[in-house]
């Protein structure tokens, strides 16, 4: 069955960077496109990026845009979110999912951005 | 970016009885294929987000046929025939059409 599970979530200064890894399992990973959304607590769900089969195409919302990274290793089924520029807004669960358009989703894992 | 607003924010529903979800976009969501890109997806308590229905009103695997979409252009709307117990938690539709792809507020559904 398709698993998702992230990882690298934690307590980050204010401009502190962190990265975000995403294993998948189950699904022929390479065939499909990668997508994080995240969700401040108490709040409802934003997605913020995805990336294409091969990294051929990226978007970001703008909130993230110019400081978040996404990324992925077909050989190792892992897709990455590279957080830079970390402010206390970017406190929330994130969660990987398939597709651009998510079907499957991760468990989540928490960031926390606070001095 | 594409509003998307859904109403309304909460739902109080006896076991049995019908619900309904509204949810409406700031731009049309057809696509030049001739689908609608509107999803629906249910959070449960303390769960991560599942997957309810794609394209406007197809049934993702293993969902209940209890659960419909149906709607159009800007209009859309999540129908449960009979709620049952299982089906409390926070309702979300997403237009998938426009990037960023934007998610309604949510609906909570409370038996």
């Amino acid at each position: 069955q398709v698993q998702l599970v992230e990882s690298g979530g934690g307590l980050v200064k204010p401009g502190g960077s962190l990265r975000l890894s995403c294993e998948a399992s189950g699904f022929t990973f390479s065939d499909h496109q990668m997508s994080w959304s995240r969700q401040a607590p108490g709040q409802g769900l934003e997605w913020i990026s995805y990336t294409s089969y091969s990294d051929n195409t990226i978007y970001y919302a703008d909130s993230v845009r110019g400081r978040f990274t996404i990324s992925r290793d077909n050989a190792k089924n892992l897709v990455y979110l590279q957080m830079n520029s970390l402010r206390a807004e970017d406190t929330a669960v994130y969660y990987c999912a398939r597709g651009a358009r998510p079907n499957y989703w991760g468990q989540g894992t928490l960031v926390t951005v606070s001095s | 970016d594409v509003v998307v607003t859904q109403t309304p924010l909460s739902l109080s529903v006896t076991p049995g009885q019908p619900a309904s979800i509204s949810c409406k976009s700031s731009q049309s969501l057809l696509h030049s294929d001739g689908k609608t890109s509107l999803f629906w997806y249910l959070q449960k308590p303390g769960q991560s987000p599942q997957l309810l229905i794609y394209d406007l009103s197809s049934r993702f695997s293993g969902v209940p046929d209890r659960f419909s979409g149906s709607g159009s252009g800007t209009d859309f709307t999540l129908k449960i025939s009979r709620v049952e117990a299982e089906d409390v938690g926070v309702y979300y539709c997403m237009q998938g059409i426009h990037l960023p792809y934007t998610f309604g507020q949510g609906t909570k559904l409370e038996i």
